[in-house]
């Protein structure tokens, strides 16, 4: 079955620099990717997806996101944190090949921006 | 109003007591599911239904049962609650296969 890893459940950030999180995939099948964030006591919002139409994703609130098959990864990046950043976000994975379509996530990143 | 309303928001609950969570969507999606999230482990997937009379379990369905009443609205019961079932409830709906989830804003379930 699918799977997603993120490492270190905690990021921290200086305002201002990069954001960098990781997302590996495991799938034997082309993958369809999302990366969701969520807020304080707020459901899970959509940054971004990729559906195989370009490897560079642009998202909301100024992050993006690359696919690299050979890698099988999908990381998140942002050029300047802003102390609006701080969330928890989510990297998930889909596959049309199986039947059940499930969409896996991974154990999540929380994201502290310090001033 | 929310595309997925859930019901209730907060709830504080005996052990041993029946519980409901309700989900409603005006999306018009097949697909919906139900997830909980516990600090460092993400979202796990209790179970999905992609229509009225497809029910799914997920992977960890055991002391969970739902029911989906119509297209738009899809319930998740503990028949009889225990602490480690306290955790945030997730709803959520999917249009096409393999297009983004929306979700809900969550129930917060303790269960003493």
């Amino acid at each position: 079955a699918q799977s997603v890893t993120q490492l270190g459940s905690h990021v921290s950030v200086s305002e201002g620099a990069l954001v960098l999180l990781r997302c590996n995939y495991s799938s034997s099948v082309p993958p369809y990717l999302f990366w969701y964030v969520q807020y304080p006591n707020q459901g899970l919002q959509l940054l971004l997806k990729y559906t195989s139409a370009a490897t560079l994703v642009k998202g909301i609130n100024g992050f993006e996101a690359e696919f690299k098959k050979s890698e099988t990864s999908f990381h998140l990046t942002k050029p300047s944190a802003h102390m609006s950043d701080a969330a928890e976000y989510f990297c998930a994975v889909s596959s049309s090949y199986y039947g059940n379509n499930r969409l896996a996530f991974g154990k999540g990143n929380q994201v502290v921006v310090i001033p | 109003d929310a595309d997925v309303t859930q019901t209730p928001r907060n709830r504080i609950t005996k052990t041993g007591k029946r519980i409901m969570l309700e989900c409603s969507q005006t999306k018009g999606h097949d697909r919906m599911y139900w997830y909980r999230q516990d600090p460092g482990l993400g979202l796990r997937l209790i179970y999905y239904s992609f229509d009225v009379k497809d029910i799914n379990k997920g992977e960890i369905s055991d002391g969970y049962s739902v029911s989906r009443q119509a297209q738009a609205k899809f319930s998740l019961s503990l028949e009889s609650a225990i602490p480690n079932q306290t955790a945030l409830y997730f709803c959520a709906t999917r249009g096409e296969m393999n297009t983004e989830a929306f979700f809900g804003q969550g129930t917060r379930l303790t269960v003493v």
